[in-house]
């Protein structure tokens, strides 16, 4: 059980846009910055967003992040057969000085 | 290249001890604050552990989770993190990956990542 709620998995078709949520309380979310993680399979993770909107150097703007109370979304428009992939969020937890992630999100291009 | 690259994972016992190193080049690894994650098959990402730079006075933090069981360290002078495991589990099973951060106001984000490394525990 994560810490950080996120759906199992979305999908959408080529050209689309998809969202995915990461849900949480404020002693993470709330008060700290979220960061978006992309592994593709196989693979080890990949910085995507950090400071809950800031991309990651050559990451493309297709990829954007937002962050509102207790919840962050990370957007990803124009969707791409490379794009599946699981996704995760981060943050940090203040009350424990701990950094804890969602529990993944795979996308489908179908 | 700016690269990190585990070594050590491999197949232990349940009770028995691990060391991993976590090789930095291309950076300022003095300057970083490293952490390691780590992966059961077929799971999330679980944040396990960091250290941090020397100007925050080599502070470490642990998951609940491993507290007691791991201790990460650093050589600056090597570039070179590490994980001690000790009594270990079998739930301890996982790739456990090497991430950098870094100082400043938000060392909480993983901005390079290692390819991973194996840990097995198992009778």
């Amino acid at each position: 059980q994560s810490v950080l709620t996120q759906p199992p998995s979305v999908s959408a078709a080529p050209g689309q846009k998809v969202t995915i949520s990461c849900s949480g309380s404020t002693s993470n979310i709330g008060n700290n910055y979220v960061s978006w993680y992309q592994q593709l399979p196989g693979t080890a993770p990949k910085l995507l967003i950090y400071d809950n909107n800031n991309r990651h150097s050559g990451i493309p703007d297709r990829f954007s992040g937002s962050k509102s109370g207790t919840s962050a979304t990370l957007g990803i428009t124009g969707l791409q057969t490379g794009d599946e992939a699981d996704y995760y969020c981060g943050t940090s937890d203040s009350s424990l000085n701990i950094m804890v992630f969602g529990g993944g999100t795979k996308l489908t291009v179908l | 290249e700016v690269q990190l690259v585990e070594s050590g994972g491999g197949l232990v016992q349940p009770g028995g001890s691990l060391k991993l190193s976590c090789a930095a080049s291309g950076f300022t690894f003095r300057g970083s604050t490293m952490h390691w994650v780590r992966q059961a098959p077929g799971k999330g990402l679980e944040w396990v552990g960091r250290i941090r730079s020397k100007v925050n006075g080599y502070a470490t933090t642990y998951d609940a989770s491993v507290k007691g069981r791991f201790t990460v360290s650093r050589d600056d002078s090597k570039n070179t993190a590490y994980l001690h495991m000790i009594s270990l589990k079998t739930e301890d099973t996982a790739v456990y990956y090497c991430s950098r951060s870094r100082d400043g106001y938000n060392d909480w984000y993983f901005d390079l990542w290692g390819r991973g490394t194996l840990v097995t525990v198992s009778s």
